[in-house]
């Protein structure tokens, strides 16, 4: 069946630092691949999409590249803000399908 | 506007009653469903509902039952509540179909104590 495995967290950064948050897949087909991201006390919300192999998704300094030869979702931002801390989930949908599939999710901590 | 929207936000109750919650969508999209997150923020889907009827069911205790009365709406209710069902339910909508992503749009969560 379909799958998500991404990095445990808690990741915590200094300010500006480099962030990579790993996600690997496991799919029949060619889902569509998604970053989510849930802040304090809130609902998910969609950060990133990318819908076929070598898309790009980008939002917010975010971006995450679908990589279907290393069936990778990887996330990464060049500079992270205190404003990033949240949760990160990476997930995975067939198209056409119902089924969203999530991974564990990540804990980002941004220290100022 | 709130996209989603569901209630109550904060749920406290005794092991052994029974407690509803409510979801609205005004995205117009034809697919709703909630999902439970437990402490450790593991998000599992539970039921799925495309134009009314249910298509997703995921071993879920029969103790939970969703109902659908239009396409906008999708409630939730628990019978004989215990303590492990404590958690946070979100409700979410998205558009079905080949040309669409499936993205999910969630409510703010309703987080259920039972103590």
């Amino acid at each position: 069946g379909n799958s998500v495995t991404q990095m445990e967290g808690p990741v915590t950064l200094s300010e500006e630092a480099f962030l990579t948050i790993n996600c690997t897949y496991t799919a029949t087909g060619y889902p569509s691949l998604f970053w989510y991201v849930q802040y304090p006390g809130e609902g998910l919300q969609l950060l990133l999409k990318a819908t076929k192999a070598d898309d790009k998704g980008s939002n917010k300094g975010f971006e995450a590249t679908y990589r279907k030869e290393t069936t990778s979702f990887h996330l990464e931002k060049g500079s992270v803000q205190v404003s990033d801390s949240a949760v990160y989930f990476c997930a995975l949908q067939n198209t056409g399908g119902f089924k969203t599939i999530f991974g564990a999710g990540t804990r980002l901590f941004v220290k100022a | 506007d709130t996209a989603v929207s569901q209630t109550p936000k904060y749920l406290v109750t005794q092991m052994g009653n029974d407690k509803s919650i409510k979801c609205e969508q005004n995205l117009g999209h034809d697919t709703m469903y909630w999902y439970k997150q437990d402490s450790k923020k593991f998000l599992k889907i539970m039921f799925s509902y495309n134009n009314k009827e249910l298509i997703i069911n995921e071993t879920v205790p029969n103790r939970f039952s969703p109902k659908s009365p239009d396409k906008a709406h999708l409630n939730l209710h628990i019978n004989s509540l215990e303590l492990g069902d404590s958690a946070v339910y979100f409700c979410a909508s998205s558009q079905a179909g080949v040309s669409n992503t499936g993205e999910l749009f969630f409510g703010e969560g309703s987080r259920l104590t039972v103590l």
